[in-house]
C-alpha cells in the first residue's frame, strides 16, 4: 500500500522569506500523480500544485514550486516570498495512475505559520 | 456560487442517532467522494462513486453508507452514530478519464457525536 509521510508537523517562516515543506512517499508503481493541498482556517481544501510522475520537469505555480525526486520518492514544496495568507495546513497527496485507482493518499500535514 | 456544496456545515448529534450528510455539485463531474479528516491523520477515503450505479468502498467504510441519488448528489449516512465518528467530513468531485484531474473539495461538515 502506498504511504505519504510529512516529517514536519509544524514550520514557520518570516514574511517575504522562502520555506520548503518536505514530503516523501512509498510506492512500487512508476506512474502516479502527486499533489500539494492547502487548508486554511476556513478548512477548505485548495489545490496548490500537482506533478505527474512521468514528467521530469518540476511543476511551478507562481510563488509555489516543487522539487520532485522520483528515485528518492521525494516531493517537496517551496514557497517563495511568503505571504501572511500562506499560513495554513499543507497536505501532500498521492494518487496512482492505474486505471480505476481513485484513492488520494494524504500525509498528516504540516502547519505553516507566517510571521510578520 | 460554490461548485461543491455540503449541508449541513456543522452538526451535533447524540450516540445512536441516524445522520445524513449531503453533497451537491454543479461541476458536471461524474466521480464523487467522501473523505473523513481527523486531527493528525490527514484525510481518509470512506466511499467513492464513478456514477449513479457504481459505488465503491474506500479504506474506512465500516459504519457508513452512501447514496448517489443523481449525478450531482452524493449523500453519506451514519446509521447509528458513535463518538469516534466525530470528525470533519469532506465531499469531493473529479471528472473521469485518465489524467491528473484534480479533486475539487466541498467546504466540509464538522460532525460532533456526543
Amino acid at each position: 500500500a502506498q504511504t505519504v509521510t510529512q516529517s514536519q508537523p509544524e514550520m514557520s517562516v518570516q514574511e517575504a522569506e522562502t520555506v520548503t515543506l518536505s514530503c516523501t512517499y512509498d510506492t512500487s508503481e512508476s506512474d502516479y500523480y502527486l499533489f500539494w493541498y492547502k487548508q486554511p482556517p476556513s478548512r477548505q481544501m485548495i489545490l496548490v500544485i500537482r506533478q505527474e510522475a512521468y514528467k521530469q520537469q518540476n511543476a511551478t505555480e507562481n510563488r509555489f514550486s516543487v522539487n520532485f525526486q522520483k528515485a528518492a520518492k521525494s516531493f517537496s514544496l517551496k514557497i517563495s516570498d511568503s505571504q501572511l495568507g500562506d499560513a495554513a495546513m499543507y497536505f501532500c497527496a498521492y494518487r496512482s495512475a492505474r486505471a480505476g485507482s481513485e484513492k488520494l493518499v494524504f500525509g498528516k500535514g504540516t502547519k505553516l505559520t507566517v510571521n510578520p | 456560487d460554490a461548485d461543491v456544496t455540503q449541508t449541513p456545515r456543522n452538526r451535533i448529534t447524540k450516540t445512536g442517532k441516524r445522520i445524513m450528510l449531503e453533497c451537491s455539485q454543479t461541476k458536471g463531474h461524474d466521480r464523487m467522494y467522501w473523505y473523513r479528516q481527523d486531527p493528525g491523520l490527514g484525510l481518509r477515503l470512506i466511499y467513492y462513486s464513478f456514477d449513479v450505479k457504481d459505488i465503491n468502498k474506500g479504506e474506512i467504510s465500516d459504519g457508513y453508507s452512501v447514496s448517489r441519488q443523481a449525478q450531482a448528489k452524493f449523500s453519506l449516512s451514519l446509521e447509528s452514530a458513535i463518538p469516534n465518528q466525530t470528525a470533519l467530513y469532506f465531499c469531493a468531485t473529479r471528472t473521469s478519464g485518465r489524467g491528473n484531474n484534480e479533486q475539487f473539495f466541498g467546504p466540509g461538515t464538522r460532525l460532533t457525536v456526543l
